[in-house]
């Protein structure tokens, strides 16, 4: 069975940092590419970030490019994300998300696999 | 990047067929792009329903019924997600996406709310 799960959510003040983590099980982590996308509450998603299967390559959403980096460990079956200098308007469930393919963008054909998600949220 | 115009709300009957559109924005053309399909329930994750470019190159989601369908409608340059025999249990939000390459992002529609009656 595949499982993701997310962690590292909570309370933040405005300007600060947090580090997202996700585990993954019941998969070949090191054979796909994963990304992590995020929902405030009650509205759509939003697409943060992709990385390939080897740390080869990764993409960023224009609103997070040059505050937050996404990065793996295959040894841990692990994908992070590192959100710094945040703001309200970060503030949303993080869903992390497995690709059906090892690259991601052109060869994807989608997101088959997605976690429970963590909550961010960014308060004074 | 293009805008994936989704309607915010649709409901239908028990049992009837619906199409859930996904427009493109202008200068972007369906035929060009990849749509995938989520379902969203309350307090859950997306679930991912299948991917469709055309009629040779598409994809069902690993367990997800056949009576969800993708098509393109290339006069209202829409990605189509249809659903024949509307269930109670299909009373969800719908998510498209799509990939664009040249500005290297993933785009997501703003999702429909579909009411089973």
């Amino acid at each position: 069975e595949v499982r993701l799960v997310e962690s590292g959510g909570g309370l933040v003040q405005p300007g600060r940092s947090l580090r997202l983590s996700c585990a993954a099980s019941g998969i070949k982590f090191d054979d796909y590419a994963m990304h992590w996308v995020r929902q405030r509450p009650g509205k759509g998603l939003e697409w943060v970030s992709s990385i390939n299967w080897n740390s080869g390559h990764s993409d960023y959403a224009n609103s997070v490019q040059g505050r937050f980096t996404i990065s793996r460990d295959n040894a841990k079956n692990s994908l992070f994300l590192q959100l710094n200098s945040l703001s309200a308007e970060d503030t949303a469930f993080y869903f992390c998300a497995k690709d059906l393919s090892s690259s991601g963008g052109n060869y994807s054909r989608g997101f088959d696999y997605w976690g429970p998600g963590t909550l961010v949220t960014v308060s004074s | 990047q293009p805008v994936l115009t989704q309607p915010s709300s649709h409901s239908a009957s028990s049992g009837a067929s619906v199409r859930l559109t996904c427009m493109l924005s202008s200068g972007f053309s369906v035929g060009d792009f990849w749509i995938r399909w989520y379902q969203q329930k309350p307090g859950n994750p997306p679930r991912y329903l299948l991917y469709y470019h055309s009629d040779s190159n598409k994809g069902q989601g690993s367990g997800v019924p056949s009576r969800f369908s993708g098509s393109n409608d290339a006069s209202a340059n829409a990605g189509i997600l249809r659903i024949s025999g509307l269930q109670p249990e299909d009373e969800a939000d719908y998510y498209c996406g799509t990939w664009h390459s040249n500005s290297k992002t993933w785009v997501f529609g703003g999702g429909t709310k579909l009411t089973v009656l």
